[in-house]
């Protein structure tokens, strides 16, 4: 089954303070990974994804396929991070579907 | 303006009732997709459609049924089969493809009593 987890509900960490979100994933194949945010009164986007290797708002994750996998991480957390965090997966053998994982929220405290 | 529209933002219905959700988005996306999100279960693929004319059942489509007639449009209709309805829907499209990114609506919260 194609299944993406995200252990913690909540992540409570004082500004400055290094960040790590959970991702872990069950999936047989080569999965696209994504992280996505939603701020407080606005719409779920995109933060990053795993192909691109990119570092958004100082936000890194790398795919680790031995553990499966996608942990979210930041070296300094802001106060303007607070958010809920969302790992998704998209199945390469079905682009076309996008399964999420239960969300963390993220409290950054000043 | 670009985007994904979601309507109505709140909406009742009495138990036993039908109800639609609308979903509409102007990006020419191929992909679109439905979500429930409840606390602390995250967001559920309810139906999912990569072309006009098809669509497959996401994890828990039971007690949801879905039509994509038109490119722009993709709405959801909650039945009465539906056990637990209550809940905030929301909507999504996004490019076929290879590592695209999803864009979102802004939610329907959806309260039967």
């Amino acid at each position: 089954a194609q299944r993406v987890t995200q252990p913690e509900k909540l992540l409570s960490v004082f500004k400055g303070a290094p960040v790590e979100l959970k991702c872990n994933y069950s999936y047989s194949g080569s999965p696209e990974l994504f992280w996505y945010v939603q701020y407080s009164r606005q719409r779920l986007q995109l933060l990053l994804r795993h192909i691109s290797r990119e570092s958004i708002k100082g936000f890194t994750a790398d795919l680790n396929k031995g553990e499966t996998s996608f942990h979210l991480k930041k070296p300094f957390a802001q106060e303007e991070d607070s958010a809920m965090y969302y790992c998704a997966l998209s199945p390469l053998s079905n682009t076309g579907k996008l399964i999420f994982g239960q969300g963390t929220t993220l409290q950054v405290k000043p | 303006d670009g985007g994904i529209t979601q309507s109505p933002k709140y909406l009742f219905r009495k138990e036993g009732q039908n109800v639609t959700l609308s979903c509409e988005q102007n990006l020419n996306h191929d992909a679109m997709y439905w979500y429930r999100q409840d606390p602390g279960q995250g967001l559920r693929l309810i139906y999912y459609s990569q072309i006009v004319n098809d669509f497959q059942k996401g994890d828990i489509a039971e007690g949801y049924s879905v039509s994509r007639e038109k490119k722009e449009s993709f709405p959801l209709t909650v039945t009465s089969a539906q056990k637990n309805p209550t809940a905030f829907y929301l909507c999504a499209s996004a490019e076929t493809g290879l590592n695209t990114e999803a864009f979102f609506g802004q939610g329907t919260r959806l309260t039967v009593v």
